[in-house]
C-alpha cells in the first residue's frame, strides 16, 4: 500500500516561514492536495495539483512537489494559519497523510 | 456554490450496518469527471478515505475497507449512499462526504456527521 508520512507538529513564530512536509515514494509523479482543518471544522483545501490555490486562499500558502516530498510553505505566518494540515494524493485510490499540527508561538 | 450535507443515524449497535446518506446541491453527478468521496475522521485522529463514485459509476474502495462498503448514487436526486456492514466501536468517526471534480482532490466537504458504535 502507498504511505505518506507527515511530521506530527510544526511550530512556527508569528510572522515567520512555516514548512509542512509530505513524503512518499516518487511522490513528485503524483498530485498532491492539502487540506487545513481547524477544531471542530470540516477540512478545507488549501492546494491542489501540487501548487494550485483556491479562490479565497491567501497566497502566503504555497505548495511544491518534487522527488519524494511534497511542502506546503506558509509566509508570514498568521495565528489563523493554526490548524491541523493533511496531504492527500492518488495512488489508484485516495491516500491522506498522517496529518500535522501546525502551532503558531 | 456546491454543498454537501450527510445524514444517518447518529448510534448504530455492534454489528450493525450503518447507512448514510450525501445529498449535494451546486454540481451534477453525471457531468463528466465528477465524483462524490466518502471520508472518516475518528476523534482525535486522521482523516481515513472510504470510498469514491464517479460520474459514470465507476466505484473505488479503500482496499482495507472494501469487504464491507458499498457506494452508490442517484443522480436524479442529487445523493449518493455509503454503506458500512458488520460494524465495530473502531468505526465510531465523523464520516464526511466531498465533491470530487477531478481524480485528484476534494474541493468542497459536508459539515460532516458522528457516528458512535455502542451497544
Amino acid at each position: 500500500s502507498y504511505d505518506l508520512t507527515q511530521p506530527p507538529s510544526v511550530s512556527v513564530s508569528p510572522g515567520q516561514t512555516a514548512s509542512i512536509t509530505c513524503s512518499g515514494d516518487k511522490l513528485g509523479d503524483k498530485y498532491v492536495s492539502w487540506y487545513q482543518q481547524k477544531p471542530g471544522q470540516s477540512p478545507v483545501m488549501v492546494i491542489y495539483q501540487d501548487a494550485k490555490r483556491p479562490s479565497g486562499i491567501p497566497e502566503r500558502l504555497s505548495g511544491s512537489n518534487s522527488g519524494n516530498t511534497a511542502t506546503l510553505t506558509i509566509s508570514g505566518t498568521q495565528a489563523m494559519d493554526e490548524a491541523e494540515y493533511y496531504c492527500q494524493a492518488w495512488d489508484d485510490r485516495v491516500v491522506f497523510g498522517g496529518g500535522t499540527k501546525l502551532t503558531v508561538l | 456554490q456546491i454543498t454537501l450535507k450527510e445524514s444517518g443515524p447518529t448510534l448504530v449497535k455492534p454489528t450493525q450496518t450503518l447507512t448514510l446518506t450525501c445529498t449535494f446541491s451546486g454540481f451534477s453527478l453525471s457531468t463528466r469527471e465528477v465524483g462524490v468521496g466518502w471520508i472518516r475522521q475518528p476523534p482525535g485522529k486522521a482523516l481515513e478515505w472510504l470510498a469514491l463514485i464517479y460520474w459514470n459509476d465507476d466505484k473505488r474502495y479503500s482496499p482495507s475497507l472494501k469487504s464491507r462498503l458499498t457506494i452508490t448514487k442517484d443522480t436524479s436526486k442529487n445523493q449518493v449512499v455509503l454503506t458500512m456492514t458488520n460494524m465495530d466501536p473502531v468505526d465510531t468517526a465523523t464520516y464526511y462526504c466531498a465533491h470530487n471534480p477531478e481524480t485528484e482532490y476534494f474541493d468542497s466537504w459536508g459539515q460532516g456527521t458522528l457516528v458512535t458504535v455502542s451497544s
